[in-house]
């Protein structure tokens, strides 16, 4: 059974620039997540999608927004980037979003901003 | 609100050597919480999981962790580390209501296992 797969897996891109990020989840997973990574800040959620509603949100501005299919693939997008963006964007698929369901992670896109 | 604390940002133990990864949370509502390792240009892979039932809970690679609600902890160990071992580690944890639903991690625990 194939992972969840994210892409691309690195990317550069410069101020002011948006970006969108692709995640494709485990077969049969309709609740995915994102999160992002840094070295100040650790792990921090986004937002989470299942059957194509944004079902949580973390405390990120408007600048970061995502979106889910109808095939549970989902993309997050970042507009107007920043310096402070550049992190490892990482997504998380689980069965059904239930709270006692392990999330499965992929292995993220590092995403650096130039 | 709730969240975690990882005493330790680095721990250092020799190959063959008890692991200890200690882990506190606070969450105002029955926890479910969970330990991930995350090795370099990797994601996060899941060690192990505690939602309702025995305390004690085993997870792959020879890791186990044990929830005392009553210190609010789940410290992972592993009896005798291998090289392998020598990855980040992340305590985390999520509760049944509102904002709590989403996972929140600790600030992790990078262990280095000495030859």
């Amino acid at each position: 059974k194939a992972g969840v797969t994210q892409t691309p897996r690195y990317l550069i891109k410069t101020r002011g620039q948006q970006v969108t990020l692709s995640c494709s989840p485990i077969s049969g997973h309709r609740s995915v997540s994102w999160y992002q990574q840094t070295p100040g800040q650790g792990l921090q959620f986004l937002f989470e999608y299942f059957s194509e509603t944004q079902r949580n949100k973390g405390n990120f501005p408007g600048r970061f927004s995502g979106r889910q299919f109808s095939n549970s693939r989902s993309e997050m997008n970042v507009s107007t980037l920043e310096l402070g963006d550049s992190a490892l964007y990482l997504c998380a698929s689980s069965l059904a979003g239930q709270i006692n369901q392990p999330q499965h992670f992929g292995d993220g896109t590092r995403l650096s901003i130039l | 609100a709730q969240s975690v604390t990882q005493l330790g940002s680095h721990v250092s133990v020799s190959e063959g050597a008890l692991v200890l990864l200690r882990c506190n949370y606070s969450s105002s509502v029955p926890p479910y919480l969970f330990w991930y390792v995350q090795y370099p240009n990797q994601g996060l892979q899941l060690l192990l999981k505690y939602t309702t039932g025995a305390t004690l809970v085993k997870g792959i690679n020879g890791f186990e962790a044990e929830f005392k609600k009553s210190e609010t902890s789940f410290h992972l160990t592993k009896p005798s580390a291998h090289m392998s071992d020598a990855a980040e580690y992340f305590c985390a944890v999520r509760a049944e209501f509102g904002s709590a639903r989403q996972l929140t991690f600790g600030s992790g625990t990078q262990l280095t296992v000495l030859p």
